[in-house]
């Protein structure tokens, strides 16, 4: 059963700092991984998806690696702002079409 | 930018009652999906929903609950009878097509507190 954990649970960091995201897998047989942003309450929004043939795909400030061999991916966040304080969710599709989820990373941005 | 849409944002029900939470896909999608999140915990997928049936479902979707495409818009979760442990925010999401690679689109979430 794919088991899906992010460390740290939460990290605060002074803003213009560079954020650093794990998230690891226990099956490396995977499709693909997702990265999403949740803020308090509401929805996820999707931030980068890699397919598992890609070992990194960039967005903006974001950038998302992908070690499928070791079961790893890291999110970074180049020069955090504090609207970058949310929590960051990996998940990733294994098996059918449903994502797995990890527990998150909160993250609080401070100016 | 097209995006998902449920209703209500918020539902309150006695144990017992049943809720219909209700999702609007992004119009050129074709595969459906419910998730919940319980208060603290991951989110957890529920079942995915292609070609009006059921593609697959987790051992959390029992015979209380079902899902519908009533017409071409709407995408619907129905629980027979609430438990107090089926409080949580319930996800709808689609994707384009039922490729493995596609991106999973959220909606903003029903938060579903039972009494």
């Amino acid at each position: 059963k794919q088991e899906v954990t992010q460390i740290p649970a939460a990290l605060s960091v002074p803003e213009g700092e560079n954020l650093v995201l794990n998230c690891s897998f226990t099956d490396s047989a995977i499709y693909n991984l997702q990265w999403f942003r949740q803020d308090p309450g509401k929805g996820l929004t999707s931030l980068l998806l890699i397919q598992s043939s890609q070992r990194e795909q960039t967005s903006g400030r974001l950038n998302a690696s992908l070690d499928k061999s070791s079961g790893r991916s890291t999110l970074y966040i180049a020069a955090s702002q504090p609207g970058d304080s949310a929590t960051y969710l990996c998940a990733v599709i294994a098996a059918g079409n449903k994502l797995t989820f990890g527990g998150g990373t909160r993250v609080l941005v401070k100016p | 930018e097209p995006e998902v849409t449920q209703t209500p944002s918020h539902q309150v029900t006695q144990m017992g009652q049943e809720v219909i939470l209700r999702c609007v896909p992004i119009s050129n999608h074709l595969y459906f999906y419910w998730y919940r999140q319980i208060l603290g915990q991951k989110v957890e997928f529920l079942v995915s929903f292609y070609n009006n049936e059921i593609s697959e479902k987790s051992e959390i979707f029992d015979d209380q609950f079902s899902v519908e495409r009533p017409d071409g818009s709407n995408f619907t979760l129905k629980i027979r009878s609430t438990k107090l442990e089926d409080s949580a925010m319930y996800f709808c999401a689609s994707s384009e097509s039922p490729g493995l690679g596609e991106t999973q689109y959220f909606g903003p979430g029903t938060r579903l507190l039972v009494l």
